[in-house]
């Protein structure tokens, strides 16, 4: 049984460029979900994807978007990046009705 | 104000305490989980409530649905328990997805 990949581990990138962050899916789940996490913070929710839709998101603009592909891994892509963006972001894969496996996260930093 | 919220954030204990760490929720949820956050970032799964209590180890979850309330029990603590506990609830959603809605964290370390 593998798990959730996350890659890279570590990115610095500088105010108003672009970023993708990627995320293997758990073997045997459909869904995946990105959470946001600040320093000293619990980690907020993004959005879902399921069957390579994404259905539910949020409170995030739209320049944080992001693609499941059919083997079920995904994308987070972060547009106009900007300094508060700077944060751990994980991703959990799931199906359901069984719970989540997160993976280690990607460090963003904008400089 | 936070629909998860955590008590105590940060908490010191002695090697062989026990251990809790309460989780109140202010809505509806369809799944409690209580996760663990070691300093490098990864989030490991712990328990996924929805009902009752779960048992594994030394590690005890509860959940009273009707008080809106679940509490994490760490049994025989040590050293390497010292991790960041964190409650997180799927809330009821009118159609989507919402995620896990998180807890800010209990700051756990036990000192030898």
């Amino acid at each position: 049984e593998t798990g959730v990949t996350q890659s890279p581990t570590h990115l610095i990138k500088t105010r108003g460029q672009q970023v993708t962050l990627r995320c293997s899916s758990q073997s045997g789940h459909n869904t995946v979900s990105w959470y946001q996490q600040a320093l000293g913070q619990g980690p907020q929710f993004i959005f879902q994807y399921y069957r390579e839709e994404e259905n539910g998101r949020g409170n995030f603009p739209p320049r944080f978007s992001g693609l499941q592909f059919p083997n079920y891994s995904s994308e987070l892509n972060v547009n106009a990046l900007e300094l508060d963006d700077s944060a751990l972001y994980l991703c959990a894969s799931s199906r359901a009705p069984s719970g989540y496996t997160f993976g280690s996260g990607t460090r963003l930093t904008v400089v | 104000k936070n629909e998860v919220e955590q008590s105590p954030q940060n908490l010191t204990a002695q090697e062989g305490e026990f251990i809790t760490i309460n989780c109140s929720y202010s809505v509806g949820i369809s799944a409690l989980h209580w996760l663990q956050q070691h300093p490098g970032g990864g989030i490991v799964s712990l328990f996924m409530l929805s009902s009752g209590k779960k048992k594994h180890g030394r590690l005890i979850a509860t959940i009273n649905i009707q008080e809106k309330h679940s509490s994490l029990h760490i049994t025989a603590s040590h050293p390497r328990d010292s991790a960041v506990y964190i409650c997180a609830g799927l809330m009821y959603s009118g159609g989507g997805a919402d995620g896990l809605t998180f807890g800010k964290g209990t700051h756990l370390i036990i000192q030898p």
